[in-house]
């Protein structure tokens, strides 16, 4: 299976900063990775897939960057509905897998 | 669009057997270039992809769970389930279905069901 490790865990921020989260892959993984949002009680919705192909209806502050191990998602101005958890998750092989989650919290 | 709905018992004692039921809503399950996916998320919230199933009936399950569980497809209901046999206390979680989208190979899940709370409790 590939391992997805997430940094950070959680980071406290604040409306209008610029937030970057980072995901590992341990293995090769071209491109194949994509980036959700959860908020408490709902499911998590795409935001980024193919490392950096915004979701239709998402918002441009976010963008996606990376290839092969090292992946970055990026908030460029963060607003108030977007405090949540981020996850990624490699769409390469079976079995899927997914990060362990970076909470974004208000500071 | 397409909106997924799962159902099915909240309470499942030890030993015995989780059965799950997604329904697929505006659109057909046998539409082709998606597989019908089931995810778990624990207490603890990491997430686990369980497996899958394409219109054509083929699955992939992921090898920690591939014992125990069966995917499966009704195309004349336009639902798909999952069975889970021999649950522990370990397979508490929030299950999700989800429909993978993967245009020119470069896949995710959309939409997401709003998801099931199923705990293992005698």
């Amino acid at each position: 299976d590939i391992q997805m490790t997430q940094s950070p865990s959680s980071v406290s921020a604040s409306v209008g900063d610029r937030v970057t989260i980072t995901c590992r892959a341990s293995q090769y993984t071209s491109t194949w990775l994509a980036w959700y949002q959860q908020k408490p009680g709902k499911a998590p919705k795409v935001l980024i897939y193919g490392a950096s192909s915004l979701q239709s209806g998402v918002p441009s502050r976010f963008s996606g960057s990376g290839s092969g191990t090292d992946f970055t998602l990026t908030i460029s101005s963060l607003q108030p509905e977007d405090f949540a958890t981020y996850y990624c998750q490699q769409a390469n092989i079976f079995p899927r897998t997914f990060g362990q989650g970076t909470t974004v919290e208000i500071k | 669009q397409v909106q997924l709905q799962e159902s099915g018992p909240g309470l499942v004692k030890p030993s015995q057997t989780l059965s799950l039921t997604c329904a697929v809503s505006g659109g057909s399950i046998n539409s082709g270039g998606y597989y019908w996916s089931w995810i778990r998320q624990f207490p603890g919230k990491g997430l686990e992809w369980i497996g899958n199933i394409y219109n054509s009936g083929s699955t992939h399950y992921n090898p920690s769970l591939k014992s125990r569980i069966s995917i499966s497809i009704d195309m004349s209901d336009n639902h798909f389930s999952l069975r889970l046999t021999s649950v522990t206390a370990a397979d508490t979680a929030v299950y999700y279905c989800a429909r993978e989208i993967c245009p020119n190979g470069v896949c995710r899940f959309d939409p997401w069901g709003q998801g099931i709370l199923v705990t293992v409790s005698s």
